[in-house]
């Protein structure tokens, strides 16, 4: 099974800053699918940015963009003008294409106002 | 859109009795659902992932005649969890995803807290 691998339990960031998490996949593929999902302490999982594998181009939603590096094997996610309604668990996650997603351990964000 | 609903969003019940979670999807036809499993302070754990009107295909090491799932139609998926034991409890997640949508994108439910007593 391939693994996703975040390295930072936790990060914390000052309100209005920018923080970026990390995250690492492991695939022999060549076409996949990478997601960051949040879930806030409600729990509910809200996707957040996704990124397929066959695009160059980084993808941007407002204040959240990734930085994809293929050949690394490598997915961040950069979070600009951090609000407190940030902080959450994130997840990175890898879709295979099939029916197969693989989520990451988690990292924790505070905000700090 | 692509709402997906958990019924209920918290329950307790009593060791060896049964309980039944149901995932909906509200407004797309789910062709494949998904319950994953979440411990506190953990990652998401894939248990099943059931195509509508097929038994569920299970990942190892989740008891199949434990954790009974009913994929019956487009819409609606269920999570039995047999005579269940304070070992149970946690935090069950169910998501659904179609293939009539491009993205394969998972949708996730609200999620089921149980607690077994």
């Amino acid at each position: 099974a391939q693994t996703v691998t975040q390295s930072q339990p936790e990060m914390s960031v000052q309100e209005a800053e920018t923080v970026t998490l990390s995250c690492t996949y492991d695939t022999s593929e060549s076409d996949y699918y990478l997601f960051w999902y949040k879930q806030p302490p409600s729990r509910q999982m809200i996707l957040v940015i996704r990124q397929e594998a066959y695009k160059q181009q980084n993808a941007t939603e407002n204040r959240f963009s990734v930085n994809f590096q293929k050949a690394a094997k490598s997915f961040s996610l950069k979070i600009s003008d951090s609000q407190l309604g940030d902080a959450a668990m994130y997840f990175c996650a890898y879709f295979d294409g099939a029916n197969n997603l693989f989520f990451g351990t988690g990292t924790r964000l505070t905000v700090i106002p | 859109g692509a709402v997906v609903s958990q019924h209920p969003s918290r329950v307790i019940c009593k060791s060896g009795t049964s309980v039944k979670i149901e995932c909906r999807s509200l407004d797309f036809q789910a062709t494949t659902m998904f319950w994953y499993r979440q411990f506190p302070k953990q990652s998401l754990m894939l248990m099943a992932t059931s195509n509508e009107g097929s038994k569920a295909t299970y990942e190892q090491g989740v008891e199949k005649d434990k954790f009974l799932i009913n994929h019956a139609s487009l819409t609606l998926s269920t999570l039995t969890v047999t005579s269940a034991h304070p070992e149970d409890s946690s935090f069950y997640i169910c998501s659904a995803s179609s293939r009539d949508r491009s993205t394969y994108e998972q949708y996730f439910g609200p999620g089921t807290r149980l607690t077994v007593t």
